[in-house]
């Protein structure tokens, strides 16, 4: 079992430019969760999908979308970055709702400029 | 909206030394949850709790449920470099809130 896989690792953006975090989990979690980590602070929600075919925004959803492809797999697209945006995002996933422990995947450290 | 507090933000220690972080909530509980996060590395869940006065332990580290499911605590029994990083905890009230965590240091 890989748990929580993210790509890619790292990520250089102009401002302006769009990308897609790719996130997949192989423990068949109903909920999956984009989180992201600035320096010295905890980890911020921005979207979460509870189950397969539904999403729902989190604490700092401004400029982000997210797509539940499938079970599997959940994604955050930034349309236009922003150097606010740097930062590390983490994809997590827990087997039914937050009552549930959450497994995070390595992270993404992307940074605008 | 649910507030979440972690105390203290730093704590350097000298191995050997006991340490505690603090986590409080301005609303009651259905849960809390203790993360760990080594630098560069990702949050690993450590457990949870669930019942109030709940204590539960794993080696050297002490986990603590308020009798008012609003306040838990981390205690670490002589320190060992390998316990560095960020603790975290997250309170779940309908939603999961993350408190910005605790560093710990551990000096050899």
């Amino acid at each position: 079992n890989a748990g929580v896989t993210q790509t890619p690792k790292f990520q250089v953006l102009k401002t302006g430019q769009s990308m897609t975090l790719q996130c997949a989990q192989d423990m068949n979690h109903n909920s999956m969760y984009w989180y992201r980590q600035d320096p010295g602070m905890g980890l911020r929600l921005i979207y979460y999908s509870a189950s397969e075919g539904t999403t729902d925004k989190g604490e700092v959803p401004n400029g982000y979308n997210v797509s539940r492809l499938n079970k599997r797999e959940f994604s955050l697209r930034l349309e236009s970055a922003a150097p606010s945006q740097t930062s590390v995002y983490f994809c997590a996933s827990s087997s039914r709702g937050v009552i549930y422990e959450q497994y995070f995947g390595p992270g993404t450290r992307l940074t605008v400029t | 909206g649910q507030q979440v507090m972690q105390i203290p933000q730093y704590q350097h220690v000298q191995e050997g030394e006991d340490f505690t972080t603090y986590c409080n909530s301005s609303t009651t509980l259905s849960n809390i949850q203790w993360y760990k996060q080594r630098p560069g590395g990702h949050p690993v869940f450590l457990i949870q709790l669930v019942k109030s006065g709940e204590v539960k332990k794993q080696k050297r580290l002490t986990f603590q449920f308020g009798e008012a499911k609003k306040n838990s605590s981390l205690h670490i029994t002589a320190t060992q470099t390998t316990d560095v990083g960020t603790y975290f905890c997250a309170a779940v009230a309908g939603k999961s809130t993350f408190g910005d965590g605790t560093t710990l240091t551990v000096k050899p």
